[in-house]
């Protein structure tokens, strides 16, 4: 069965650069999902887009924007990266009110 | 608000039981409950929608009770692939959004 897929699988930038993140969601999933979970930390909800359109937002820093595409695809861009941004990025897709099914994830590390 | 697991940690011998339990101070629409092992992805186990069903998930099985807002994974024979942490997710849904927030995580080991 299809699965969340995540790229890149690891990214390393400087501070100061920018980074971008991208999920492809499972097939026919109508809901996106980002989280950000640093080390020892809880996965913590950034944003979510239900039918490309935004539909929650978390805490997710003025520095970083999210969409979703026409193929449902979605990137997380981030700039201006902190060190504090090194954490582990997942993307999670669902049917609205159904489980969610969470990518490998992207390890960033911000150096 | 982030919803409240306990306990925070607990170390299991190969067979023995667990129950974690998580509470919420908000009305919510259902309870998940995903394992994550270090450095992956957390892995769905089970949903619980309101109205106090209760699942089962091979030895795993959970409750929910929509009263008290507090939902409870019981793990009975524990195995070493148990280990990892654990986490609720609790949902609340506004029209066609749906938002989900983590617990703080129980961390499960099981020994031999």
């Amino acid at each position: 069965a299809a699965g969340v897929i995540q790229s890149p699988r690891h990214l390393i930038k400087e501070k100061r650069e920018t980074a971008t993140l991208k999920c492809y969601p499972i097939p026919r999933h109508d809901t996106v999902y980002w989280y950000q979970q640093g080390p020892g930390q809880d996965p913590q909800f950034l944003i979510s887009f239900y039918e490309k359109m935004q539909s929650d937002k978390g805490s997710i820093p003025d520095r970083f924007s999210a969409q979703q595409f026409s193929d449902y695809h979605s990137e997380l861009n981030m700039s201006s990266l902190e060190l504090g941004d090194s954490a582990l990025y997942f993307c999670a897709s669902t049917v609205v009110g159904h489980e969610q099914y969470f990518g490998p994830g992207t390890r960033l590390t911000v150096t | 608000q982030q919803p409240v697991q306990s306990p925070q940690a607990v170390i299991l011998r190969e067979g023995e039981d667990a129950v974690i339990n998580c509470s919420s101070s908000k009305a919510l629409y259902s309870v998940h409950w995903y394992r994550q092992k270090h450095g992956e992805a957390p892995v769905f186990l089970m949903i619980l929608l309101k109205g106090g069903e209760q699942k089962g998930h091979e030895k795993i099985s959970a409750s929910f009770n929509e009263k008290k807002q507090q939902s409870s994974l019981y793990l009975t024979a524990s195995q070493l692939s148990y280990s990892g942490t654990y986490f609720c997710g609790t949902e609340v849904r506004t029209g066609t959004a749906s938002k989900l927030t983590f617990g703080t995580g129980t961390r499960l080991q099981v020994t031999l």
